[in-house]
């Protein structure tokens, strides 16, 4: 079966770093575009970060800078590395597989809050 | 930047309906255009891809049209597990970025 978990979320101060992880299954990651989006509280979905297979990697202005998306291949797992965390950051953080210009397997998400 | 439009924000239909949603980018998108659907609490779900391409196992009363601009997502007949705040999804090539539209909540009269 075709299924991605995240984990990693948490509650963390401003200023603070958190990583998020998403572990895949049924299908091979660094085969494969993958992206993270988010929803903060009662908003809309944003566009986070995407890693192409070949390994480039692309972000939203809002985290450029502040957040780097990775993978570990032996793992078959997606990371997000999120630095100089801000309490806009708090959200639902979601992975998903990204083959063909859009997002067809979604996780769960993991919640991060940034608040002191 | 492109930016989405996409309205209304909120819709009430009854069961049986045909319910439809726009979206409307701010330049031409040709057809890099995505629906989704996401009920509460759950992950988002494609529906519609390339603008009018079904997603496999998706029931066929949901549909997409449109290029260019102006987009239109169509459910033929409401059902009641057809409740949820679906979203359009733009998308850029070189290099591959996505903006969503603010997203339209459906719910049964």
């Amino acid at each position: 079966e075709v299924q991605l978990v995240e984990s990693g979320g948490g509650l963390v101060q401003p200023g603070g770093s958190l990583r998020l992880s998403c572990a895949a299954s049924g299908f091979t990651v660094s085969s494969n575009y993958m992206s993270w989006v988010r929803q903060a509280p009662g908003k809309g979905l944003e566009w986070v970060s995407v890693i192409y297979s070949g390994g480039s990697t692309y972000y939203a202005d809002s985290v450029k800078g502040r957040f780097t998306i990775s993978r570990d291949n032996s793992k078959n797992t997606l990371y997000l590395q999120m630095n100089s965390l801000r309490a806009e950051d708090t959200a639902v953080y979601y992975c998903a597989r990204d083959p063909r210009s859009n997002m067809d397997v979604w996780g769960k998400g993991t919640t991060v809050t940034v608040s002191s | 930047d492109i930016q989405m439009t996409q309205s209304p924000s909120s819709l009430s239909a009854s069961v049986g309906d045909r319910v439809t949603i726009t979206c409307q980018a701010s330049q031409d998108i040709s057809n890099y255009l995505n629906w989704y659907q996401q009920k509460p609490g759950k992950a988002p779900k494609l529906l519609i891809y390339d603008a009018s391409n079904l997603e496999t196992g998706v029931p066929s009363r949901f549909s997409g049209s449109g290029s260019g601009t102006d987009f239109t997502f169509t459910i033929s007949s409401l059902q009641p597990e057809d409740i949820a705040t679906y979203y359009c999804q733009q998308y850029d090539n070189l290099p591959r970025m996505y903006t969503f539209g603010q997203g339209t909540k459906l719910e049964i009269k």
